[in-house]
């Protein structure tokens, strides 16, 4: 059964440093993993994808690594704002299996 | 991107009422969906999966009777709750995929309340 963690529950950072928020899961034959973005009471904004062949992917600020046979990705955020106050949830979906299993999110807040 | 959508965005009910909350692609055809439930300060755990025309797959320990899914077309798929109890009180969150299932696109999210 597919479990996914993510260090740390919670983190405090003035506006301007670069962060990394880690996600681990178990069963290394993943199909892909994503990160997502979720304000308060809100739904969940895709970030990035990486399928189980990349390593990989980067979008503005953001850059996201996949080592697959760890069973590791990490969200490297850039320059942090405020704006980025959020909770980042990773998710994978694993081969042959259509669901993803999300881990419990990392409570991200800038202080500006 | 792929737009999905859920009405209502939020609902407050009596106990031992029914609720009905829609989930549509509104531009692709989504063959799968998913339901998903998020109580306060938790991740996402995923309800049970539909795929267009068959029935549900729920997961463990969701109750099939109590949660109520119907993927009747390729845009639209219903999750009613029957007889809300407070504890069903939470945040639900459906997401499509098309065909490929390369990626699920998340709805906004339905807010229930049972009182």
């Amino acid at each position: 059964k597919q479990e996914v963690t993510q260090i740390p529950a919670a983190l405090s950072v003035p506006e301007g440093e670069n962060l990394v928020l880690n996600c681990s899961f178990t069963d290394s034959a993943i199909y892909n993993l994503q990160w997502f973005r979720q304000d308060p009471g809100k739904g969940l904004t895709s970030l990035l994808l990486i399928q189980s062949s990349q390593r990989e992917q980067t979008s503005g600020r953001l850059n996201a690594s996949l080592d697959k046979s760890s069973g590791r990705s990490t969200l490297y955020i850039a320059a942090s704002q405020p704006g980025d106050s959020a909770t980042y949830l990773c998710a994978v979906q694993t081969q042959g299996a259509q669901k993803l299993v999300f881990g419990q999110g990392t409570r991200l807040t800038i202080n500006p | 991107g792929a737009v999905v959508s859920q009405h209502p965005s939020w609902v407050i009910c009596k106990s031992g009422t029914s609720v009905k909350i829609e989930c549509r692609s509104l531009d692709f055809q989504a063959t799968t969906m998913f339901w998903y439930r998020q109580f306060p300060k938790q991740s996402l755990m995923l309800m049970a999966t539909s795929n267009e025309g068959s029935k549900a797959t729920y997961e463990q320990g969701v109750e099939k009777d109590k949660f109520l899914i119907n993927h009747a077309s390729l845009t639209l798929s219903t999750l009613t709750v029957t007889s809300a109890h407070p504890e069903d009180s939470s945040f639900y969150i459906c997401s499509a995929a098309g065909r490929f299932l390369e990626t699920q696109y998340f709805g906004p999210g339905t807010r229930l309340l049972v009182l």
